[in-house]
């Protein structure tokens, strides 16, 4: 079975300070992990994924996130928040075993202060 | 720039009422996904479609719902006999390849509310 924990359904951060959103997965084989973005009406957007290549993945709008096999975390990054970041941000993981689908987590929504 | 989109973006309906629910998903894709999200939980998988049937389904996907792909282009949900417990936000998805790695492009969704 494959799960994933997103801790924080609520972020609140000043613009300009570090972005910094946590997700832990369970997988019993190897993950591709995804964390996505969604702004207020809108659908679910692709903001990076790692599929087994460079542990260090960039994504758009100057994210990045780092997976690590030692602590099953995939955390998400950006140094430098924007008003425009302001958003709910779900991480997401797909196993083979676990066929054909994404397992998201609970969701963590940003809050952007001036 | 493609992109899915959904039709209706909101629907009421009462109990017990069937209810269809429209997607265009991106034109080359090959696999589409439905996925739902009750208020204040987490989205949740309830089935994959490729090559005119279904590859996957949860176990949320019961006898009530089913998809198809009446045409080139449209991918649908149906709900035989909406419960309450079927208000949520329903997504829609699409890719071009198998989901393990290719991306999964989301429509905007459609709420659902069943009074």
């Amino acid at each position: 079975a494959q799960s994933v924990t997103q801790l924080g359904s609520h972020v609140s951060v000043s613009e300009g300070a570090l972005v910094l959103l946590r997700c832990n997965y369970s997988s019993s084989v190897p993950p591709y992990l995804f964390w996505y973005v969604q702004y207020p009406n809108q659908g679910l957007q692709l903001l990076l994924k790692y599929t087994s290549a460079a542990t260090l993945v960039k994504g758009i709008n100057g994210f990045e996130a780092e997976f690590k096999k030692s602590e099953t975390s995939f955390h998400l990054t950006k140094p430098s928040a924007h008003m425009s970041d302001a958003a709910e941000y779900f991480c997401a993981v797909n196993a083979k075993a676990a066929g054909n689908k994404l397992t998201f987590g609970g969701g963590t929504r940003v809050l952007v202060k001036p | 720039e493609p992109e899915v989109t959904q039709t209706p973006s909101h629907q009421v309906t009462q109990m017990g009422q069937e209810v269809i629910l429209r997607c265009v998903p991106i034109s080359n894709h090959l696999y589409f996904y439905w996925y739902r999200q009750i208020l204040g939980q987490k989205v949740e998988f309830l089935v994959s479609f490729y090559n005119n049937e279904i590859s996957e389904k949860s176990e949320i996907f019961d006898d009530q719902f089913s998809v198809e792909r009446p045409d080139g282009s449209n991918f649908t949900l149906k709900i035989r006999s909406t419960k309450l417990e079927d208000s949520a936000m329903y997504f829609c998805a699409s890719s071009v390849g198998g989901p393990l790695q290719n991306e999964q492009f989301f429509g905007p969704g459609t709420r659902l509310t069943v009074l």
